[in-house]
């Protein structure tokens, strides 16, 4: 079975620029969750959606939002790209919400922001 | 409010030589779950362990063993053995129950190069 995709792989923005970064979870995975990992540090939580709806949000600002659709495949958008959004953004998706699911991580989109 | 401490930012050992990650956790539930992490350099977490609060029995997996202890609040990862193929940022993360955070959150990682 195929494992979490992300895409696209890379990407390169230029400040005040949006940016949309897509997600397919494991088939038969429900809940997509959105983290961001800035270099040297932990991944840090943006969202969690279930069922297309929000069930979680991160300490991040507004121009963050993201999307979950009928298939369970998820999207996150930034807009007015700041310097500091360069990161990776992993997309992990589990069974659903219980706390002890396991969540399977993607390869990550690894944003710059010039 | 719920934080996972890493004070180990790198380690760095010869192939063959044991080593222990560290990993002190905070917060105020009392049902939560630990998990432990490996980010090789091409960037995917992989899913190491899971445990939950009421579980202090440590757990062995080949060369890998988990030390959980309540008391305290630490989830040491050991690595008998070591191999090359160790060299990675592990990580430590945190999610819980009784206040329905089903987030993750992350510990800063630690770098471990196992030389050869």
């Amino acid at each position: 079975d195929a494992g979490v995709t992300q895409s696209p792989t890379h990407l390169i923005k230029t400040r005040g620029q949006h940016v949309t970064l897509r997600c397919s979870p494991i088939s038969g995975h429900k809940s997509v969750s959105w983290y961001q990992q800035v270099l040297g540090q932990g991944p840090q939580f943006i969202f969690q959606y279930y069922e297309k709806e929000e069930r979680g949000r991160g300490n991040f600002p507004d121009r963050f939002s993201a999307r979950q659709f009928p298939n369970y495949s998820s999207e996150l958008n930034v807009n007015a790209l700041l310097l500091g959004d360069s990161a990776l953004y992993l997309c992990a998706s589990s069974r659903g919400l219980a706390t002890h699911n396991e969540q399977f991580f993607g390869p990550g989109t690894r944003l710059t922001v010039l | 409010a719920q934080k996972v401490t890493q004070a180990q930012t790198e380690i760095s050992v010869v192939e063959k030589e044991d080593v222990t990650l560290d990993c002190v956790y905070e917060t105020r539930d009392t049902t939560y779950y630990l998990f432990w992490y490996k980010q090789p350099p091409s960037g995917e977490l992989v899913f190491l362990i899971r445990r939950n609060s009421f579980d202090e029995q440590n757990e062995i997996s080949g060369r890998y063993s988990w030390n959980f202890q309540k008391s305290t609040s630490s989830f040491n990862f050991t690595i008998t053995a070591s191999q090359v193929v160790d060299s990675a940022v592990y990580f430590c993360a945190l999610s819980e129950a009784d206040t329905g955070r089903r987030a993750l959150t992350f510990g800063s990682g630690t770098r471990l190069q196992v030389q050869p």
